[in-house]
Formats: structure tokens, sequence, C-alpha cells
């Protein structure tokens, strides 16, 4: 069973730029998660998509968004590039919402560099 | 605010004896909380994980224990591994269904000296 897979594994990008990261999650899973990790700040929740729909946000300006596919491939786009922007970005899925008992299982992650 | 805490940003153990993760919460509404190791460019995996009315969990070498009264969760892992010198990530989840994500703390890299 193929894990979760990022895309790209790495970018640079310039401020003011945009970027979309792409994630598809393991076969099957429906939930999708994106993450940002800093090494000030750790591992901080963006969003959590479920079925298509944004099921919960973290905190984090409106410059950075997603979306999730029929197939549950999901992407995140942030716009108007920061240089603290730059950071691993993490997707997770799980296998349904009740995720109470089901562990997230993680991509390797995008790392993000804004110059 | 930080509502999961790992006060701890480095640990060395020396391989053979045990390592003890240290990992505080402040919200009482988290009833379930978790475990992840990562290695540097990779995602978190997950190790293990806890319901709030245990107060232990074991998976072989790894143990969590939970402090509901407390809100003080900790991991132990013995006997400690090379192949154990990882970052340490707390997390814990909101009731009410998987819509919630999970909250880090900012993690523990536990060193394993040989």
């Amino acid at each position: 069973k193929a894990g979760v897979t990022q895309t790209p594994r790495y970018l640079i990008k310039t401020r003011g730029q945009q970027v979309t990261l792409s994630c598809s999650p393991i076969s099957g899973h429906r939930s999708v998660s994106w993450y940002q990790q800093t090494p000030g700040q750790g591992l901080q929740f963006l969003f959590e998509y479920f079925s298509e729909t944004q099921r919960n946000k973290g905190n984090f300006p409106g410059r950075f968004s997603g979306r999730q596919f029929s197939n549950s491939r999901s992407e995140m786009n942030v716009s108007t590039l920061e240089l603290g922007d730059s950071a691993l970005y993490l997707c997770a899925s799980r296998s349904t919402s009740q995720g109470r008992n089901t562990e997230a299982f993680f991509g390797q992650g995008t790392r993000l560099t804004v110059v | 605010d930080q509502q999961v805490k790992q006060n701890s940003p480095s640990l060395s153990v020396q391989e053979g004896r045990i390592s003890i993760l240290n990992c505080d919460y402040t919200n009482s509404m988290f009833d379930y909380f978790l475990w992840y190791k990562k290695y540097p460019a990779e995602g978190p995996t997950f190790l293990i994980s806890i319901s709030s009315i245990k107060d232990k969990n074991e998976d072989g070498r790894f143990t969590v224990f939970l402090n509901k009264s407390a809100k003080h969760l900790s991991l132990h892992i013995v006997p400690s591994q090379p192949g154990d010198s990882a970052v340490y990530f707390c997390a814990a989840v909101y009731p009410g269904g998987g819509a919630d994500g999970l909250t880090f703390g900012k993690g523990t890299h536990l060193i394993i000296q040989p």
C-alpha cells in the first residue's frame, strides 16, 4: 500500500510569489491535514479536509488556502510568499473523519524556501 | 499559547538505558494523545497513542503514561537503541471526531549515546 506522497520535495520561491503543494493520501483515506514545521514553532496545524470540505482550520492568515479533490488528493496554496513561510510542509492522511483511534500517516513533506 | 508543551528541546541517553520524554498540556478538552517520531528529511511516523480513559499503554519497548490530574504524559523507551535517535513529538486531539487537527508540541531531540 503506497504511503502519503507529497510533491514537490523541495521548492525555492521568491518573496511575493505564490506556490501550490500537492498531497496524495493513502488509498482509501478521505481525511487530509496539512501542517507547517519550523524550527521555532514545531508542527502547526494548517487545515484539514474531508470529502472535499474543509473541516477545520488553524491560526494561519488567509494567504494559506487549500482544497481537496474527489479522489481525496489535496493541494495547498500560499500566496504572496513571505520569508517566514520558509518551512517544511507536511501532509497527513487518516482513514476516516473519526480520528480518535486512528493515527495520521505523514508524507515526507515539501521543503519550501522563500528567498 | 502553546497548548502542548515539551519543555526539553533535547535529551541525551546512553544506549541500553531508559529514555523518558515528557509532555504537558493545558487544555483539559484533549482526550487522545499520540507520540510521533521524526527523522531528518522525513515525515513524522506514529509510535504509540493513549486514550484519556487509560493511564498506561505499552507497545514493545515503548510505554506511554498519562496523568490526567497533572495534565502530563510521558514516553518511556527501554532499552534505548541507537536507532531511537530522532525528534519525538507529543500530540493531542480534541474529542468529537478526527476533523480536528492534531496539536503538537515543539518536539524533543533524543540522542542515544553509544
